[in-house]
């Protein structure tokens, strides 16, 4: 079945530590995005790329890093700079980053620092 | 960028009719999304509306658009138990930084009371 993967469904860092989740989409879209959620902030944008091998910065990259090295796969790396990594963050895909930009969504990871 | 306003909380009857409610600033945007988000899971797509429509009807889902007032309303009939959930709002970007972007309300939580 098509559809896009996020893993692992949660996780726990330790204070300081790198943190790298996985989304990899078999929807052959060309637009991947970032997303962080938390209660009562709706879903804000951390990181998005268009095509292959480029990316662009969202409304709060900080802390965060992204590669897209291959069309199915946009891992998001969260990094000690982050200073409230707790929030459940998830991927999405589109066809295009173009008119119409309808996405499809992961089933999402919690990650909770301890 | 785009701001996009929904009011949090909405508390119905089972049977009766749901109306959430989104404001949005970006007048170029060009389709008009709402996705609901069942507990611990990801997005899925319920409906869109195009920025030339007024109105768009899918079964118990009635989507009202009124451009000039940047306001977007999306109508539940015969509200059901299983309908509990967060929607969102999500006006797509037709074009510069905006291009390729969807921006997310804080989303409404709809609780049906049986």
């Amino acid at each position: 079945d098509g559809g896009i993967t996020q893993s692992p469904k949660y996780l726990f860092r330790k204070e300081g530590q790198n943190v790298t989740l996985s989304c990899e989409q078999n929807l052959n879209h060309d637009a991947m995005y970032w997303y962080r959620q938390d209660p009562g902030q709706g879903l804000r944008l951390i990181y998005y790329s268009q095509i292959v091998n480029d990316f662009q910065k969202g409304d709060i990259a900080e802390g965060y890093s992204v590669s897209r090295e291959k069309k199915e796969s946009f891992p998001l790396t969260v990094t000690s700079a982050q200073k409230n990594p707790t929030a459940f963050y998830l991927c999405a895909s589109s066809p295009s980053a173009g008119r119409n930009t309808e996405a499809f969504f992961g089933q999402g990871t919690r990650l909770t620092v301890v | 960028g785009e701001d996009v306003e929904q009011s949090l909380f909405l508390s119905v009857r089972e049977g009766d009719s749901s109306v959430i409610n989104c404001t949005y600033t970006d007048s170029s945007s060009t389709y008009l999304y709402w996705y609901k988000q069942e507990p611990g899971a990801g997005l899925q797509l319920l409906t869109y509306i195009f920025s030339n429509m007024d109105m768009k009807q899918d079964q118990r889902l009635t989507v009202l658009l009124n451009k000039k007032d940047k306001h977007l309303s999306l109508r539940i009939a015969d509200t059901q138990t299983g309908d509990s959930a967060i929607y969102f709002c999500a006006p797509s970007g037709a074009g510069g930084t905006s291009y390729g972007k969807l921006t997310f309300g804080q989303g409404t939580i709809l609780t049906v009371h049986p």
